[in-house]
């Protein structure tokens, strides 16, 4: 098994610009979550899917955010317009069945200048 | 507001001894509990979960879980310098797990 696979690893990108991440969960897992970490906040929740369909998007901070996934093996996220606020290490997280657990991409850190 | 409550650290320890980590949490509805290992620039990654008041041991990690008291701790035996990393607790609530902040451990050889 390969794991969540996170696209791309790094992203560094001018303010105003589009962003966006990539994400292929493990293969069987119908949860998907993503996360935003920085060193004041800590990990928190952006989005969940669950069976493809968002089940709760209130932690996504502003219209500027979407997330969208088409079938059970792809998920992305985006930020239009990128600010230097939105730097962060960005995080897709799967599962089969939480009460086991998620498994975690290796992230993607965007600095946006 | 649900929430797990981590002492951010730095907790020092030294090579050989004990670390002991703890969690606290406010939802009592939560029935599953995990932690997770996150070194410096990595991903937080699964070590540990526990759903049952008592002790869970594996290897040389032990998981302590007590409902009543709403409290999650974390003992790991024989502490390697390798075992130097941020340890995250999460408690299951609902659909999603409420993180704590974390405890950076560092194991002094």
């Amino acid at each position: 098994d390969a794991g969540v696979i996170q696209s791309p690893r790094h992203e560094v990108t001018e303010m105003g610009q589009e962003v966006t991440l990539r994400c292929k969960p493990i293969s069987g897992h119908n949860s998907l979550f993503w996360y935003r970490q920085t060193m004041m906040r800590g990990l928190e929740l952006l989005i969940y899917f669950n069976n493809n369909v968002p089940i709760d998007d209130s932690g996504m901070p502003e219209d500027r955010f979407s997330a969208k996934m088409p079938n059970a093996s792809f998920s992305t996220l985006k930020i239009q317009p990128s600010e230097p606020r939105d730097s962060a290490v960005y995080f897709c997280a799967s599962s089969s069945r939480q009460l086991y657990g998620y498994t975690f991409g290796s992230g993607t850190r965007l600095t946006v200048v | 507001q649900k929430e797990v409550e981590q002492n951010s650290g730095p907790l020092s320890v030294p090579e050989g001894a004990i670390a002991s980590l703890n969690c606290t949490y406010s939802d009592r509805g939560s029935q599953s509990f995990f932690w997770y290992r996150q070194y410096s620039g990595k991903s937080p990654e699964l070590i540990m979960s526990i759903y049952s008041n008592g002790d869970k041991e594996d290897g040389r990690f032990t998981a302590q879980l007590n409902k009543a008291s709403q409290y999650v701790s974390l003992l790991i035996r024989d502490s390697q310098p390798s075992d130097s990393a941020t340890y995250l607790c999460a408690a299951h609530s609902n659909y999603q797990l409420i993180w704590g902040a974390g405890t950076k451990l560092i194991i002094k050889p």
